[in-house]
């Protein structure tokens, strides 16, 4: 059974912070993706990575990065958090043209 | 310019009655086509898929239908039941890479 965890369900953290949501999966897929989520918006990607030490920019990535060390993390990097961040961040994975397994979600409020 | 479209933001169904969700896409090039639902505080789970060289995909009370003259997918639940309720999303996949372009979602009420 895939499984993709992420480090936090719930997060608050104060404008102008660095904010770090790790996600593990252990399936060994190659992809992974970060999205957002915001009502009447959908989800929207942020990044994503098709292998280790990889990233390709989505639809949304200013104010974020990302960093992908081993095959099984990506990480997603909110450098300097704003109020605009506050949103529900779900991490992915797939293998290669596949469906994709969501994490359970990391809901950020950015104060 | 969105290339996959979920026209209604919210749909209400009486339990034991279909539910039809639909979804419509712009681009051609898409060949895999998927539903995910999703509940609140919850990531989405992958629900049902279709490739393009198929109109019509059944997993149990899930049936997927595509149109592709009319770059059109539906999603029919059958029967509805309460614990369906969940917002759906429906995606779209044309690269090699796998990529998914996502809907905005439609929220499903399915009342008892």
């Amino acid at each position: 059974d895939v499984k993709v965890t992420q480090s936090s369900r719930y997060l608050v953290k104060r404008t102008g912070e660095k904010v770090f949501l790790e996600c593990v999966q252990d399936m060994d897929h190659e992809n992974m993706f970060w999205y957002r989520q915001d009502p009447g918006l959908g989800l929207r990607l942020i990044y994503f990575s098709y292998d280790v030490k990889m990233k390709e920019k989505g639809d949304i990535p200013e104010g974020y990065s990302v960093s992908r060390e081993k095959k099984e993390r990506f990480s997603l990097i909110l450098e300097s958090a704003s109020t605009n961040q506050t949103s529900m961040y779900l991490c992915a994975s797939s293998l290669v043209a596949s469906e994709q397994y969501f994490g359970p979600g990391t809901r950020l409020t950015v104060t | 310019d969105q290339q996959v479209k979920q026209n209604s933001p919210s749909l209400s169904v009486q339990e034991g009655r279909i539910s039809i969700l639909n979804c419509d896409y712009t681009n051609s090039m898409f060949d895999y086509f998927l539903w995910y639902k999703k509940y609140p505080a919850e990531g989405p789970t992958f629900l049902i898929s279709i490739s393009s060289i198929k109109d019509k995909n059944e997993d149990g009370r899930f049936t997927v239908f595509l149109n592709k003259s009319a770059k059109h997918l539906s999603l029919h639940i059958v029967p509805s039941q309460p614990g369906d309720s969940a917002v759906y999303f429906c995606a779209a996949s044309g690269g090699s890479q796998g990529n998914l372009i996502f809907g905005k979602g439609t929220k499903l009420s399915v009342k008892p």
